[in-house]
C-alpha cells in the first residue's frame, strides 16, 4: 500500500514563525501536491511538483513556497505565518501524470497559528 | 477554484438505508473521481468513472455520470454505521496534473 506520511498531526505555531510542514512518500510517485483544507471551500491546491526541483503554483499560493530536493519528500514552508493560514493542510501523491490516477494522501496536519 | 459542487451539502439516514450524494460540475471532463474522509483524517479513493462511462460498480458503491447534465451521482447501499464520513468528488482541469475539488458532501449514519 502506498504510504503518505506527514510529519505532524498538530502543530501550534506564532504569527510572524516560518513554518515548516514535511511529507514524504513511498511510492516512488513523481507527483506531489499540497492542499488546504477549510470548512465549506473544500480543497484548495497550494503548490505540487511533478519531478524533483520542479513545481508549479496552484490556487492559492500567496504566503506559502515549497521544496522538492529529493523524490520522496515535498516540504511546505510558511514564510511568515499569518492567523488566516490556520487551516488544516493535505499532502497527496500519485505516480504519473494524467488524471486518471488516484491521489493518495497522508492523515493531513492541523496547524493553528496564534 | 471550484468546479465540482456536491449536493446535499449534510445528510443523515438510518443504518440499512441507501445513500446519495450528487456532484456537479461546470467544464467538459476526461474523468470524475469520489474519495472519502473519515474525520480527521486524509482522503481515500473509492471510484474513478471516465467520461465515456455511464455506471460504474466498486463493492456496495455505484456510481454514475451523466456527461450532458455534468452531473454524477455516489450511491452507497445497505449503509453501515463506518460509512460516516465526509464525501468529495474531484473532476480533472486543463493540466495534466490538477483536480477540482467540490466542499464535500458530510454523510451521518445513524445506528
Amino acid at each position: 500500500d502506498v504510504k503518505v506520511t506527514q510529519s505532524s498531526r498538530y502543530l501550534v505555531k506564532r504569527t510572524g514563525e516560518k513554518v515548516f510542514l514535511e511529507c514524504v512518500q513511498d511510492m516512488d510517485h513523481e507527483n506531489m501536491f499540497w492542499y488546504r483544507q477549510d470548512p465549506g471551500l473544500g480543497l484548495r491546491l497550494i503548490y505540487f511538483s511533478y519531478d524533483v526541483k520542479m513545481k508549479e503554483k496552484g490556487d492559492i499560493p500567496e504566503g506559502y513556497s515549497v521544496s522538492r530536493e529529493k523524490k520522496e519528500r515535498f516540504s511546505l514552508i510558511l514564510e511568515s505565518a499569518s492567523t488566516n493560514q490556520t487551516s488544516m493542510y493535505l499532502c497527496a501523491s500519485n505516480p504519473s501524470q494524467g488524471q486518471d490516477q488516484p491521489q493518495h494522501f497522508g492523515d493531513g496536519t492541523r496547524l493553528s497559528i496564534l | 477554484s471550484q468546479q465540482g459542487e456536491e449536493d446535499p451539502q449534510a445528510l443523515s439516514i438510518q443504518e440499512g438505508e441507501n445513500a446519495t450524494m450528487n456532484c456537479s460540475y461546470k467544464t467538459s471532463i476526461n474523468n470524475l473521481q469520489w474519495y472519502r474522509q473519515n474525520s480527521g483524517r486524509g482522503l481515500v479513493h473509492l471510484i474513478l468513472i471516465r467520461s465515456n462511462e455511464r455506471e460504474k460498480h466498486s463493492g456496495r458503491l455505484r456510481v454514475t455520470l451523466d456527461t450532458s447534465k455534468k452531473s454524477s451521482s455516489l450511491l452507497i447501499t445497505a449503509s453501515r454505521a463506518a460509512d460516516t464520513a465526509s464525501y468529495f468528488c474531484a473532476t480533472d482541469a486543463n493540466s495534466n496534473y490538477q483536480l477540482i475539488w467540490g466542499a464535500g458532501t458530510k454523510l451521518i449514519i445513524k445506528p
